[in-house]
């Protein structure tokens, strides 16, 4: 499969945990992105990666939330002290940049996060 | 900063019907247009986008959009929608000229085609 990677699928945990998801990007892809999609709404971004380097965060990313990409490869997104309204979908996305366009713009099948 | 607006939360249609899903986008500068469809269960694809150019943009499965600049929007259309069709449907816009490629998108629309 070389589409967008996400992992795990479902994640239930108890208020106060943290929690860690992770990105696969398609390979080639130097452009990452987080979005939050919660019932009812569209996505919202939350983050972006231009290689390794995190270029910009959503004020919707509060302190809780810190996101990496290593080697700007695969990323993660870990949310510490989980409340319940971080309950929602975690949406991945990448893209490649050449020159100054954006191409293949394509999103994972996300993680869903149900906090109790 | 940019919003985009989907008139319809829920639209019901029978097959055959032909479909209109409106979009409104506000940002003054060039804009990248796009619609997303996800099926039950499935995660985001894309429908179509715009760029620039021929403001009539045909994207897969029979779908087509129309940019209109005066008026901010990006509709929707299909002549003839199928019970397959069933899925939920967003617009997004991307400000042209932003670097990264960030996406704003709409609240979504479902629809429903009924057999």
């Amino acid at each position: 499969d070389t589409g967008v990677s996400q992992d795990p699928r479902h994640k239930i945990t108890k208020r106060g945990q943290n929690v860690t998801f992770r990105c696969d990007p398609i390979s080639e892809h130097n452009r990452l992105y987080w979005y939050r999609q919660t019932l009812g709404q569209g996505p919202e971004f939350l983050t972006y990666f231009q290689n390794e380097a995190q270029l910009e965060k959503s004020r919707l990313l509060s302190d809780r939330f810190s996101a990496e990409r290593p080697k700007g490869s695969f990323s993660t997104l870990e949310i510490q002290r989980t409340e319940q309204g971080d309950s929602a979908m975690y949406l991945c996305a990448s893209s490649i940049l050449q020159g100054r366009s954006t191409y293949g713009y394509t999103f994972g099948s996300g993680t869903r996060l149900t906090v109790v | 900063a940019q919003s985009v607006s989907q008139h319809n939360h829920h639209v019901i249609l029978s097959e055959a019907a032909s479909l209109e899903l409106g979009c409104n986008y506000s940002y003054g500068g060039t804009v990248n247009l796009f619609w997303y469809v996800q099926y039950p269960g499935q995660h985001l694809q894309l429908l179509l986008k715009y760029f620039s150019g021929d403001p009539l943009v045909k994207g897969i499965k029979g779908f087509e959009a129309e940019f209109i600049k005066s008026k901010f929007s990006f509709n929707l259309r299909k002549p003839s929608v199928q019970w397959s069709d069933t899925a939920e449907y967003f617009c997004a816009v991307n400000a042209g000229g932003t670097s990264y490629g960030k996406l704003t998108f709409g609240q979504g629309t479902i629809l429903t085609v009924h057999p």
